[in-house]
């Protein structure tokens, strides 16, 4: 069972640089979405997804952008990265959006920004 | 906007006693779940506890139940005969019709 896969695991960017987390999920699930983690604190939503076509923007959206072409892939671009975006991503997906659906995490991407 | 509040920064508490980690969660919406994951220091998120606004019962899983005050929107995780194990980050998540977000999460550490 692949459930939600992220990568890469590991990453350190230079400054201005542009890169993309990749996040994969084959549950056939609608509901994808990112979110960062900083040290010691809680998971905060950046974009969120529900179907093919449909993204919309979470708590902290800006220097990051979306995509999702398909039910299956849902990356996040960083367009220039900056030092604040040294953080933890996780990718998660649920099998619609609404109340009763278990989200499902992907391992985390350690981000780091030079 | 929507909001999880989590009061508790930091517990600790001593093994085998009980110990309750609160959670509001802050939504116009009347159809809502709130759901509570543990973290721990290796880094993935464990799904433990789910509790829908509807459900009649207060959630149980093993060690783990659910205070559910509908009126208040708050959902305390009550984890019972603590074990050094439970050391671990706790996160409140709710979920709407919009989205999904998280608190600020508690770190709990359990006492031998």
């Amino acid at each position: 069972n692949a459930g939600v896969t992220q990568t890469p695991k590991f990453q350190v960017l230079k400054t201005g640089q542009s890169m993309t987390l990749q996040c994969a999920q084959d549950m056939n699930h609608e509901y994808m979405s990112w979110y960062r983690q900083d040290p010691g604190m809680g998971l905060r939503l950046i974009h969120y997804s529900v179907g093919a076509g449909i993204t919309d923007q979470g708590e902290v959206p800006n220097g990051y952008n979306v995509s999702r072409s398909t039910t299956e892939d849902f990356p996040l671009r960083l367009l220039s990265a900056a030092p604040s975006q040294t953080s933890v991503y996780f990718c998660a997906s649920s099998r619609v959006q609404g109340a009763r659906n278990t989200i499902y995490f992907g391992e985390g991407s350690w981000l780091t920004v030079v | 906007a929507q909001k999880i509040t989590q009061t508790q920064p930091g517990m600790f508490v001593q093994e085998k006693e009980a110990v309750t980690l609160d959670c509001t969660y802050d939504t116009s919406d009347q159809s809502y779940g709130l759901f509570w994951y543990k973290q721990p220091s290796s880094g993935e998120m464990i799904f433990l506890i789910y509790q829908g606004s509807y459900d009649e019962q207060n959630a149980t899983e093993g060690r783990y139940s659910l205070n559910f005050q509908k009126a208040r929107k708050s959902a305390n995780l009550v984890i019972s005969a603590s074990q050094l194990g439970d050391s671990a980050m706790y996160f409140c998540s709710g979920s709407s019709a919009s989205k999904i977000i998280f608190g600020s999460g508690t770190r709990l550490s359990i006492r031998p």
